[in-house]
């Protein structure tokens, strides 16, 4: 692995199927993130983790769960999924959530079709 | 709130210059980077300002008012493959990333 990958790269699934989207860097970065992005929309950040052990939430949080049992992985769970959460969902982290510099790094996106 | 401003689309022909502006207000500002993301790809870091000034690498500048909530990015040489979406996003106190929606540049020969 080099670098930060994610799982699946698309998906198609019914509403109200569970679903976990997952994320794995190698970096040893301490900080972690989910992002979604809508067509003519910024990023817009779901969930984060500072660092292994805590979350906390980002703008748009409802209907979705994080863990961050171990510094490398970081998956994000619908837990039923509407059409609504149709979106591109990016993986990123960083050495630090703070500082003087906080380049955050991206994972290649997972398309997430919900019907 | 928080809000950044920036141009939906620019057009620019290949070997040209061209100067994409951003505009934010944030709750607190503890810098502002610039990525660029391919149609379809991830976005990728190329440029950080937090200090007022201009920041030269390679064809890449990047400019920085914090008085003014105003940064521009300027791309010289233009090259097809820099026919992208880049994204200003500002670092508000809480040391979260507020992203714009992108400008999309296209490049024409």
């Amino acid at each position: 692995i080099a670098g930060i990958t994610q799982a699946p790269t698309s998906q198609i699934l019914a509403a109200g199927r569970r679903m976990t989207l997952r994320c794995t860097q190698d970096m040893r970065h301490n900080a972690m993130y989910w992002y979604r992005q809508d067509l003519g929309l910024g990023l817009r950040l779901i969930h984060y983790s500072n660092t292994a052990g805590t979350t906390g939430k980002g703008e748009v949080p409802d209907g979705y769960s994080v863990s961050r049992a171990n510094t490398d992985d970081f998956p994000l769970t619908l837990a039923s999924a509407v059409p609504s959460q149709t979106s591109v969902y990016f993986c990123a982290s960083s050495d630090s959530p703070s500082g003087t510099y906080n380049e955050q790094f991206f994972g290649p996106g997972t398309r997430l079709t919900v019907l | 709130g928080q809000n950044i401003d920036q141009p939906t689309e620019m057009t620019a022909t290949e070997g040209a210059i061209v100067q994409i502006n951003c505009t934010y207000q944030t709750s607190g500002f503890n810098g502002l980077f610039w990525y660029q993301q391919h149609a379809g790809e991830a976005p990728t870091f190329l440029s950080y300002n937090v200090l007022d000034g201009l920041e030269e690498k390679g064809r890449f500048s990047s400019f920085l008012s914090r008085s003014k909530g105003y940064s521009y990015l300027l791309l010289k040489e233009l090259q097809m493959k820099d026919s992208a979406s880049y994204l200003c996003a500002p670092m508000d106190s809480n040391y979260q990333l507020i992203w714009g929606a992108g400008t999309k540049l296209i490049i024409k020969p």
